[in-house]
């Protein structure tokens, strides 16, 4: 099983910031098969990103992925107020599909 | 406009059943793998299930930490996809999601609460 190490686990930022999440996998999950999640209580969580770098539809583009083989990034360039939120890596190149623990984005 | 909606949670005492649905609308439920997913008080996401497409005749698969207790099932019919619950435990308290795609999923419900408890 493909674990995935998200980094780091809490992320205080200001609106307006730039915030940088971290995603790294045990072994390779092909060159792009990694997707990238927003969720926020109560609610489903989102799709962003898929294919590493795909923004999915209606994503605004201040969200931007990168990266390959094991290591990933999510950028988000200026947190906007609703960005506030845990973010999730899942890898689908490997089977089970499996999830990194998280990275919360909150308010500074 | 594409929609999961999960139903079927609430409490239910340590080795009892429990039986969920995921009603979907909006897309051709039958082309798509339709997959279970659950998240653990303070835990994070973890895939417990799915369910292929009709091109690959609604194979199913499922986690470790589940096989041969829980049970996936679709309708393409109505739309629907079940999962069924059998010999529950504690740890399986957990908010339950249904979700759409076989590699990232691009549309998700809003999960049901399913609490294990005497």
């Amino acid at each position: 099983e493909i674990v995935l190490t998200q980094s780091p686990g809490t992320l205080s930022l200001s609106p307006g910031e730039r915030a940088t999440l971290s995603c790294r996998a045990s072994q390779s999950v092909g060159s792009d098969y990694l997707a990238w999640y927003q969720h926020k209580p109560g609610q489903a969580p989102r799709l962003l990103i898929y294919g590493a770098s795909t923004r999915a539809t209606g994503i605004p583009d201040r969200f931007s992925g990168s990266g390959s083989v094991t290591d990933f990034t999510l950028t988000i360039s200026r947190l906007e107020p609703e960005d506030f939120a845990v973010y999730y890596c899942q890898q689908y190149g490997g089977s089970p599909r499996t999830f990194g623990q998280g990275t919360k984005v909150e308010i500074k | 406009e594409v929609q999961l909606v999960e139903s079927g949670g609430g409490l239910v005492q340590p080795g009892r059943s429990l039986r969920l649905s995921c009603t979907a609308s909006g897309f051709t439920f039958g082309d798509y793998a339709i997959n279970w997913f659950r998240q653990a008080p303070g835990k994070g996401l973890e895939l417990i299930g799915f369910t292929r497409n009709k091109a690959y005749g609604g194979a199913t698969d499922y986690a470790a930490s589940v096989k041969d207790r829980f049970t996936i099932s679709r309708d393409d019919s109505k739309s629907i996809a079940y999962l069924q619950m059998n010999s529950l435990k504690i740890e399986d308290t957990a908010v339950y999601y249904c979700s759409r795609g076989g590699g990232w999923s691009d549309y998700w419900g809003q999960g049901t609460l399913v609490t294990v408890s005497s």
